[in-house]
This record gives C-alpha cells, sequence and structure tokens, in this order.
C-alpha cells in the first residue's frame, strides 16, 4: 500500500521569506502523480503544483515549486517570498495508479502560519 | 477553468432526517468524482467513487445505504446522508476528474459542513 508521510509540526514563517514543507511517499510502481494542496480555515482544497514520476525537472508554479527527488522518494514544496494569504494547510498527496478511477492518497499535512 | 461548486456550503438538521448535497463540475465534465470526508484537523478520508452512468464504489468501512451517491450526468453527483444521526457531523467535500489536466489532477469543491442536531 502506498503511504504519504508529512511528519513537521506546525510552522510559522516570516513574511516575505521561503518556507518548505517535507513530504515523503512510498510506492513500488514507477508510474504516479504527486499533487500539493492548500486548504485555508474555509475548508476549500486548492490545487497548487503537480509532478509525474517521469517528468525530467522539477515543477514550479508560480510562487510554488517542488524539490522532487525520487530516488530518496521525497516531494517538498518550497513556498517563496511567503505572504499572509499562504496560511493554511498544505496536504501533499499522491495518485494510485493501481487502484483506478485516478484516486488520491492523502498525507496529514502540514499547518502554516505567516506572521506579519 | 476547472471550477467544481458544492451546495449547500452549510447544512443544520435534525437526527433522523436526510440531507443531500450537490457537487457539480461547472466547467468541465468529469465521468469520476469522489466524495471524502473530514473530521477537524485530520486529513481528507476518501468515501467513495462516483461514475457517471454506474454505480459507486464505495471504500471499506462505509455504508452503501447510509451514503447514497448517484452520478446522473457528467456534470453533477450528489450525495445523500440518510437518516443522518450526530456522529454523521462532519466536513464533507468533493472532488472531480480532470481528465485532460495534467496527472489527471482532481479539483475540489468548496465543501459542506454537516451538523446533525
Amino acid at each position: 500500500a502506498q503511504k504519504i508521510t508529512q511528519t513537521q509540526p506546525g510552522m510559522f514563517v516570516q513574511e516575505k521569506e521561503a518556507v518548505t514543507l517535507d513530504c515523503t511517499y512510498d510506492t513500488s510502481d514507477p508510474s504516479y502523480g504527486l499533487f500539493w494542496y492548500k486548504q485555508p480555515s474555509s475548508g476549500e482544497m486548492i490545487f497548487l503544483i503537480y509532478q509525474g514520476s517521469y517528468d525530467q525537472q522539477n515543477a514550479t508554479e508560480g510562487r510554488y515549486s517542488l524539490n522532487f527527488q525520487k530516488a530518496r522518494k521525497s516531494a517538498n514544496l518550497v513556498i517563496s517570498a511567503s505572504q499572509l494569504g499562504d496560511s493554511a494547510m498544505y496536504f501533499c498527496a499522491m495518485r494510485d495508479p493501481k487502484g483506478g478511477n485516478n484516486r488520491l492518497a492523502f498525507g496529514k499535512g502540514n499547518q502554516v502560519v505567516v506572521i506579519p | 477553468g476547472a471550477v467544481v461548486s458544492q451546495h449547500p456550503s452549510r447544512v443544520i438538521c435534525k437526527s433522523g432526517t436526510s440531507v443531500k448535497i450537490e457537487c457539480r463540475s461547472l466547467d468541465f465534465q468529469a465521468t469520476t468524482m469522489f466524495w471524502y470526508r473530514q473530521f477537524p484537523k485530520q486529513s481528507l478520508m476518501l468515501m467513495a467513487t462516483s461514475n457517471e452512468g454506474s454505480k459507486a464504489t464505495y471504500e471499506q468501512g462505509v455504508e452503501k445505504d447510509k451514503f447514497l451517491i448517484n452520478h446522473a450526468s457528467l456534470t453533477l453527483s450528489t450525495l445523500t446522508v440518510t437518516s443522518a444521526h450526530p456522529e454523521d457531523s462532519s466536513f464533507y467535500i468533493c472532488s472531480a476528474d480532470g481528465t485532460y489536466e495534467p496527472g489527471n489532477t482532481q479539483y475540489f469543491g468548496p465543501g459542506t459542513r454537516l451538523t446533525v442536531l
């Protein structure tokens, strides 16, 4: 069974600084997809960034970038120039290719609080 | 693009009543939608996978007769919590499969907070 691990405790980040959120995963399948979602206090899940297992380059999307280290099975999210609106829970997820129907497995999440 | 709506956003009901939650993909067609449940300060728990025109696939431990799912069209899936009880109070959130998106990205609705008195 696949597993997503997010173990960092809640994080306080100074506004305008960068923050890295750790995510490690475990799968025996060579083809998989990794996702990061943001969940603010309102509850909605906002898609941030995607990394495919065969992608040669690390994914980037505006202030979000993914530090993908395949051999170490890690997919850390980097948020640059933090803003107050970045305060939220952040979930790492992996698509289960064997489960069919594009199921996602989620980590437990990282809490980020941006302070002015 | 890739907008998913969910209605209602919040519902309070009496124990024993049924509650229907709608999930719509507004600007794309979704053959597959997913229903999750989330308890406070926890991650999302997949309840069921909803496929257009066929029966939903429920996760282990989820009561099919309790949580009825219907996916009648490519843009609409509904979750009905039948004979709701206080233990069913939770945050329910749906997602839609963006088949043509990189990685088949799932896009989520804003969620429904259910409180059963």
